[in-house]
Parts: structure tokens; sequence; C-alpha cells
């Protein structure tokens, strides 16, 4: 299996355009998460589907953020407008949710706003 | 979840055993022990888990008290290629959307 596939790897994107990341899991994997990275606030859980539905969007950062899963096999999560606070690595993790929930992350996509 | 105490940094020197604690004193009967690694630029890495029995695995070695209050992850040989954050994570299984990934320990191995 080729892993979780992220792209774009890179993105840079100028304040207020759409930005989307594309996130395909491991075959079979019925749990996604999305995951945002940096310095400051470390590693947080942004979203995560089971089964293509999502269970849990508390960690969304406001309404700027949207996530969907639309089949098993992709996700995208949309910042619509993107700021500068929002440049960060963006990792998505699938899993299986029984019997043991081991995620395997993505390479995860670097994205700049400036 | 129980949350996870882990010392910031630690230092290893290549080719010795490399141990790395966490407390978790507020563990649940439930709750696994998950550790994680992140090599720089890269996503997060299972590595080993555990509910109360120790564990081994081609990576590392899990070690949890009787208690379960607390655990050791233990890199038997580490190279410089083990260099990285390391994350412990406790939570019940099927419940990887309610726990965190706190501030985990850097593990520098030097030559």
């Amino acid at each position: 299996d080729a892993g979780v596939i992220q792209s774009p790897r890179h993105e840079v994107t100028e304040m207020g355009q759409e930005v989307t990341l594309r996130c395909k899991p491991i075959s079979g994997h019925n749990s996604l998460f999305w995951y945002r990275q940096t310095m400051m606030r470390g590693l947080e859980l942004l979203i995560y589907f089971n089964n293509n539905v999502p269970i849990d969007d508390s960690g969304m950062p406001e309404d700027r953020f949207s996530a969907k899963m639309p089949n098993a096999s992709f996700s995208t999560l949309k910042i619509q407008p993107s700021e500068p606070r929002d440049s960060a690595v963006y990792f998505c993790a699938s899993s299986f949710r029984e019997p043991r929930e081991t995620q395997y992350f993505g390479p995860g996509t670097r994205l700049l706003v400036l | 979840d129980a949350k996870t105490t882990q010392p910031t940094s630690m230092d290893c020197a290549e080719g010795r055993a490399a141990n790395l604690p966490c407390n978790h004193s507020t563990i649940s009967g439930n709750e696994y022990v998950y550790w994680y690694r992140q090599i720089h630029s890269q996503g997060p890495q299972y590595i080993i888990h555990g509910l109360k029995n120790n564990e081994t695995n081609e990576m590392a070695s899990l070690i949890i008290t009787e208690d379960r209050k607390s655990s050791t992850l233990i890199l038997p040989h580490a190279t410089l290629r083990d260099t990285a954050v390391y994350y412990c994570i406790v939570r019940v299984n099927g419940n990887a959307g309610k726990s965190t990934f706190g501030d985990g320990t850097t593990l520098t191995v030097k030559p």
C-alpha cells in the first residue's frame, strides 16, 4: 500500500484565496483525521471522520475551515478565505477503528499564506 | 483521556539504549498507551502500543509498570536516524479523536 497520500505537498497562496487540501486514506481504513501543526500550538486535531461521517469537528478553528469526505477513499480540507495565521503543516491520518486504532499519517501539506 | 507527562528533551549516545519515560498517573483501566514519533518535517509514525503487558516489536520495547501509572519506551540500539520527537498518548481504542499528542520528548542521538 502507498500509505496515506496528501496533495499538494506545498502550497503558497495569498491572503483571501481559497485553499483546498486533499487526502487519500489507506484502503480499508474507516477513520480519517485532519491535524494542523505549528510551532506555537503543536499538533492539533481539527476534525475526524468515521465511515465517512464527521464525528467531531470541535477542533476546527472557525467557519473558514470546512472538511468533507464524500467517499471512503477521499477527503478534503478547505480554507476560505485563507489568512496568514493559517500557515502551518496540515496532516491527514487514517486508521481502522477496531481492533486497534493505529493512526497512519501522510507526509503533510505545508501551507504558507502570504 | 488521561493526560501524559514527558521530559522535554533527552540525549542518547549512538548505539546505546534510549529509555524514554512517560507518566500517566490518571490512566483508566481500558486506556492503552501508544507511542508515536515524528522525525523532522515528516508525519508522525506509529511505534508501539500496549495495555498492561510489556510489548516488543521490530522498532522498540514498551515497559508498562504494574500499576500502569507510567511507562518507558526503549530503543535498544539508538541510531542517528532515531533523532525525533517522541509522543506518548493514552486513550481508549476507538477514541483517537479524543486524544492529544502533547509536546512529546525531543530525543537527540549523538555520535
